[in-house]
């Protein structure tokens, strides 16, 4: 099974402030068809996981430009630019090389 | 836009079988382009892959759970569902369907808290 790792656990950032949230996963995620199998997710208090980033840095539909993915291999990284209210809850990092695995989660706060 | 919701028993009793369907709407599970699985999140920790499941019927299942699980479709309801047997209280978690595209869970279900307790 591949150990998806986050870090920090928590974070609590003042509105308009940059947050940073890393994940590393156990095994490389690039496959030999040339995609890396990372995927970012935020699940907002009381609602179910939605999708943020898939294969590192691609934003999913609707996802606002202030989310950006980025990293290769192992490590990986989600950075919010500038954190909002609304981006409050716990964000997920996942691998889906080898079926699906999830990191543990990042509790993001507002300050 | 595709919708999924979950539906079943919200307690179960430990030895016995966890039974969960998900109903799709806005989108048929007959298709082919999508697999429909199974996460769950017991309280206060993370998210597990349990299974999925593709049109032609074809599951596959998470190494860990795979001896309890079994997956089903009745297409004919647009439904997809999953049975745990010999649960216990570790079992206890919030049961997520969700559309697996392009190897990642695009459209999820709200959940539905199942608790194990006698």
């Amino acid at each position: 099974e591949i150990v998806m790792t986050q870090t920090p656990l928590s974070l609590s950032v003042t509105p308009g402030q940059p947050a940073s949230i890393s994940c590393k996963s156990s095994q490389s995620l690039l496959d030999s068809d040339g995609k890396t199998y990372l995927y970012w997710y935020l699940q907002k208090p009381g609602q179910s996981p939605q999708l943020l980033i898939y294969e590192v840095s691609s934003r999913f539909s609707g996802v606002p430009d202030r989310f950006s993915g980025s990293g290769s291999g192992t490590d990986f990284t989600l950075k919010i630019s500038r954190v909002e209210a609304e981006d409050v809850g716990v964000y997920y990092c996942m691998q889906g090389i080898h079926l699906w695995t999830f990191g543990q989660g990042t509790k993001v706060e507002i300050k | 836009q595709v919708q999924l919701q979950e539906s079943g028993p919200g307690l179960v009793k430990p030895s016995q079988t966890l039974s969960l369907t998900c109903t799709v709407s806005g989108g048929s599970i007959n298709s082919g382009d999508y697999y429909w699985s199974w996460i769950r999140q017991a309280p206060g920790k993370g998210l597990e892959w349990i299974g999925y499941i593709y049109y032609r019927g074809s599951t596959y299942v998470n190494p860990s759970l795979k001896s309890r699980v079994t997956i089903s479709a009745d297409t004919s309801k647009n439904q997809f569902s999953l049975k745990l047997t010999s649960v216990t209280a570790a079992d206890t978690a919030v049961y997520y369907c969700a559309r697996l595209s392009h190897f990642y869970f695009d459209h999820w279900g709200q959940g539905t808290l199942v608790t194990v307790s006698s």
